[in-house]
C-alpha cells in the first residue's frame, strides 16, 4: 500500500452538477498531482499542487479546480459536470524536497456522470 | 510538449516466459522514467524507475533499460507469473516536480 488515500471510491453524479474529490498524501510528501484516466487509456495530467498553490496544469478547462491544505491533502473540484467527465480520477503524492522523485498513486475515485 | 508511445498494446505470454514492453519519448529533456502496474479496479503501482544518468536498473525479475540517444526505454519481466497479468504504463517526466506524461498502456496476460 502507498499510504495515499482517496475518497470516495465511487460516485455517481448528474450532468451539470458539481463534485469534490479528496486525497490524503503519503506522510512526508508535499506535492499532490491529479490525473484523469478514461477507460482503456493512460492517465492524463490535470494539475499539480505544491505549497498550497497550483504548480502546473494540463489541458483541462477552468471548471476543473483544486485546493491543497496545510497538511498537504488536496481536493479536486469539477463544476458543470459533463458526460465525458466520467473517468477514474487519480491523485499522486510526491516530494519536492531532497532527491526523491517517485510518485505514488491512490486507488482512485471512479466518477460516473449520467 | 512531451509525447510517449508504448508498444505493444496487448501482450500474451506463457507462464515462465519473458515479456518486453517498449516506450519512446519525444522530449530529450525528460530525465525520469517510471513504470507502473495497474490491476483491475486499483490505482497505478510503481514497480521500477530509471533516471537519465543510468542505462539499466534491475529489481529481481524486473529490469528497465534506457537509451537516451534513441529516446526509448523498455521494461523486461523474466520468469513471468500469472500475478504479473495487469496493465503496464510507462511514463516520462522532464523536470523535477513536474507532471508525468503516460503511454497508452500494455495489457499483459500471463497464461498458465
Amino acid at each position: 500500500e502507498t499510504g495515499v488515500t482517496q475518497s470516495p471510491t465511487h460516485l455517481i453524479k448528474t450532468r451539470g452538477q458539481q463534485v469534490t474529490l479528496r486525497c490524503s498524501s503519503q506522510s512526508g510528501h508535499n506535492t499532490v498531482s491529479w490525473y484523469q484516466q478514461a477507460l482503456g487509456q493512460g492517465p492524463q495530467f490535470i494539475f499539480q499542487y505544491y505549497r498550497e498553490e497550483e504548480n502546473g496544469r494540463g489541458n483541462f478547462p477552468p471548471r476543473f479546480s483544486g485546493l491543497q491544505f496545510p497538511n498537504y491533502s488536496s481536493e479536486l473540484n469539477v463544476n458543470a459536470l459533463e458526460l465525458d467527465d466520467s473517468a477514474l480520477y487519480l491523485c499522486a503524492s510526491s516530494s519536492r524536497t531532497g532527491r526523491d522523485t517517485e510518485a505514488f498513486f491512490g486507488q482512485g475515485t471512479r466518477l460516473t456522470v449520467v | 510538449g512531451e509525447n510517449v508511445e508504448q508498444h505493444p498494446s496487448t501482450l500474451s505470454v506463457q507462464e515462465g516466459d519473458s515479456a518486453v514492453i517498449k516506450c519512446t519519448y519525444s522530449d530529450s529533456a525528460s530525465n525520469y522514467f517510471p513504470w507502473y502496474k495497474q490491476e483491475l479496479g486499483k490505482g497505478p503501482q510503481l514497480i521500477i524507475d530509471i533516471r537519465s544518468n543510468v542505462g539499466e536498473k534491475k529489481d529481481q525479475r524486473i529490469a528497465v533499460t534506457l537509451n537516451k540517444t534513441a529516446k526509448h526505454f523498455s521494461l523486461h519481466i523474466t520468469e513471468t507469473q500469472p500475478e504479473d497479468s495487469a496493465v503496464y504504463f510507462c511514463a516520462a517526466r522532464y523536470n523535477y516536480g513536474q507532471n508525468f506524461v503516460f503511454g497508452p498502456g500494455t495489457r499483459l496476460s500471463v497464461l498458465p
